[in-house]
């Protein structure tokens, strides 16, 4: 498909065990975000991938946190030892990133994993 | 720090009548402000962007304004519908190719037949 793909689109997971979610972006999108949504509440940035560069992972909520994208491309965020508190939605977003200042940023989100940890 | 804050978590108002969403911000200059849809169990669909130095931007019933000064976005939906209920977001990006978007948290509409 010509969107943005996260699987699995639900995923229930006991406490203390580990997870991993993907997202891959729509093509040539050099700009991909990880964000968590908890019920009723707004987006919650974690993580922020752009070209060749050192993401920023000045949202990620703890050491147990982790995400990486492969050849630009794909991308797995991976929760360790859950807790019944990294329940929510997290969704994937990419975009192109035109590149110079004043740059386009429009994103492209993807359908969300739910994660429920038991 | 950044903040951005949205008039308020739910507004309800009367099919036909005008829905205006409120987006402040403070401790930053964006270059650009946008504003995005969600749906239930769906991720943010983007609908309009808006430039530091434009005023207005319409597009067919949405009209966006953009005040610097105030550092205020409105969004505004003419002829309400039902059909335009959801969460209305808008978002900062600033003029560096290295800065990230940042989110407000939403405003839920609901427009009542």
């Amino acid at each position: 498909g010509a969107g943005v793909s996260q699987s699995p689109s639900n995923k229930v997971t006991e406490k203390g065990k580990d997870v991993e979610l993907r997202c891959d972006p729509i093509s040539g999108h050099t700009a991909l975000y990880w964000y968590r949504q908890s019920l009723g509440q707004g987006l919650e940035f974690l993580i922020y991938f752009q070209g060749n560069s050192a993401p920023d992972k000045s949202g990620l909520p703890s050491d147990r946190f982790s995400a990486e994208r492969t050849g630009g491309s794909v991308s797995t965020l991976t929760i360790q030892r859950t807790q019944q508190e990294d329940s929510a939605v997290y969704l994937c977003a990419s975009s192109p990133r035109l590149a110079g200042g004043g740059a386009k940023n429009i994103q492209y989100f993807g359908a969300g994993t739910r994660l429920s940890v038991l | 720090s950044q903040k951005i804050e949205q008039n308020s978590e739910a507004l309800n108002i009367q099919e036909g009548k005008t829905a205006t969403l409120t987006c402040n911000y403070t401790n930053y200059s964006p270059a650009y402000l946008q504003w995005y849809r969600q749906d239930p169990g769906r991720g943010p669909v983007f609908l309009l962007l808006i430039r530091e130095n434009e005023k207005e931007k319409r597009k067919e019933r949405l009209k966006v304004t953009f005040d610097t000064t105030l550092k205020q976005s409105l969004f505004h939906i003419t002829a309400s519908q039902p059909a335009d209920s959801a969460t209305y977001l808008c978002a900062l990006d600033g003029a560096s190719s290295a800065s990230k978007i940042i989110f407000g948290s939403g405003t839920r509409l609901s427009i009542r037949p």
